[in-house]
């Protein structure tokens, strides 16, 4: 099955410092790249829709300075994270979208505590 | 993407049938079904789709009502790693293109007791 790779598993960072999520797509292109946060006990909010050589789509309410997404190949996009305060703290999740049969599939996610 | 409603939760026994409701009495024509699960501090897992007929795959089957306004996820024999929270989400199905990300709502969160 399709395979998408997700890295770190986890990071601690100290408050006011960025962090980068990478989100890789193994074994499929990726044209289409989608980040989601998840808080405790909560399910997956969609924060961004990262698409291969243009700027992100962001949902309503998130910071597009704060959270940097970068899609430069179809097989690699990456949130960045600037001056990462405790608040986002949370569990970040990438998907890519299969671009032949237009299915997405998950990473294993981020666990992201700023302290 | 329609709505949908979920138990919160469901016990099951291990080594039974967990069958698990989704009311989508909203869905369009277009719009399939489609169950993802999540094992706690995972990312979500894609299990099975559908838009009319029934569907089985190796790890469930999926029963749509014949009006679509409802289906069930059944997982066959239930193992102590099928507790997950499990989302039912209809969705367009877009093939050729398009971006849409998932709207997951709250899903059932399935325990399977030893």
């Amino acid at each position: 099955g399709a395979v998408v790779s997700q890295h770190p598993s986890r990071v601690i960072c100290k408050s006011g410092t960025s962090v980068k999520i990478e989100c890789r797509s193994l074994d499929f292109q990726a044209t289409t790249m989608f980040w989601y946060r998840q808080f405790p006990k909560k399910s997956l909010m969609l924060m961004a829709t990262s698409n291969e050589g243009s700027k992100a789509t962001y949902e309503q309410g998130v910071e597009k300075d704060k959270f940097l997404i970068n899609h430069a190949s179809l097989t690699l996009s990456t949130l960045t994270v600037t001056s990462a305060h405790p608040e986002d703290s949370s569990f970040y999740i990438c998907s890519a979208r299969d671009t032949v049969i237009a299915e997405a599939f998950f990473g294993q996610g981020t666990r992201l505590t700023v302290v | 993407d329609a709505k949908t409603t979920q138990p919160p939760s469901m016990d099951c026994a291990e080594g039974r049938a967990a069958n698990l409701p989704c009311n989508h009495s909203t869905i369009s024509g277009n719009e399939y079904v489609y169950w993802y699960r999540q094992i706690h501090s995972q990312g979500p897992q894609y299990i099975i789709h559908g838009l009319k007929n029934n569907e089985t795959n190796e790890m469930a089957s999926l029963i749509i009502t014949e009006d679509r306004k409802s289906s069930t996820l059944i997982l066959p024999h239930a193992t102590l790693r099928d507790t997950a929270v499990y989302y039912c989400i209809v969705r367009p199905r877009n093939i050729g293109g398009g971006a849409d990300g998932l709207t997951f709502g709250k899903g059932t969160h399935l325990i399977i007791q030893p």
